[in-house]
């Protein structure tokens, strides 16, 4: 069964600090894999592709086909990367796009 | 292009009502999504459908729920009768079918269902 794990529902750390939000799936085949980030009161919003091997915001995201995870990481977070994270996994030869449950990020001052 | 439009953005019912809630999609794009976010479960897809076809409605909870896609422009997902637990923010989300290619999100809507 198509499964994406994210076990963390809230993460809290202080400004600065380094920040792994984690994400495992458990797909058949080759899956496209996403973060999208939900800022307080705004629509969802993609936020970086595992395909485009970007860093967006500091943002960056590795593909770990072994392990099957995909975690987003930030060296030094800051308090405008407060949101909601959702990690989601798109299989290449369907439409469907499933998320994790999410992880809350807050960050301190 | 304003994006996906969501109406309403808020909709308080009583309990055994009927809710429509209704979705624009972004012009062009062939797939649409219907989620729904609560703080328990996180975002759950309900249905998508590709051409104006609904492809997989295995994520709608009950009977109860029910989504129609007349045209390449409009979505409707309702919900009849209502319940409490019904009550949750609800995602119109569209995309272009294909590889690499991202989901763009409505506002949502915000149904309380007292």
């Amino acid at each position: 069964a198509q499964r994406v794990t994210q076990p963390e529902k809230l993460l809290s750390v202080f400004k600065g600090a380094p920040v792994e939000l984690k994400c495992n799936y458990s797909y058949s085949g080759s899956p496209e894999l996403f973060w999208y980030v939900q800022y307080s009161r705004q629509r969802l919003q993609l936020l970086l592709r595992h395909i485009s091997r970007e860093s967006i915001k500091g943002f960056t995201a590795d593909l770990n086909k072994g392990e099957t995870s995909f975690h987003l990481k930030k060296p030094f977070a800051q308090e405008e990367d407060s949101a909601m994270y959702y990690c989601a996994p798109l299989l290449y030869n369907t439409d469907k796009l499933i998320f994790g449950t999410g992880t809350r990020l807050q960050v301190f001052p | 292009d304003a994006g996906v439009i969501q109406s309403p953005r808020h909709e308080v019912t009583e309990m055994g009502q009927e809710v429509t809630l209704r979705c624009k999609p972004i012009s062009g794009h062939n797939s649409l999504f219907w989620y729904r976010q609560t703080m328990m479960r996180g975002l759950e897809l309900l249905i998508y459908f590709n051409n104006n076809v609904p492809i997989d409605d295995s994520g709608m909870p009950e009977d109860r729920f029910s989504a129609k896609m007349p045209n390449a422009s409009f979505s409707t997902l309702k919900i009849q009768p209502s319940e409490p637990r019904d009550s949750a923010v609800y995602f119109c989300a569209s995309r272009l079918q294909g590889s690499n290619t991202e989901a763009f999100f409505g506002q949502g809507t915000r149904l309380t269902v007292v």
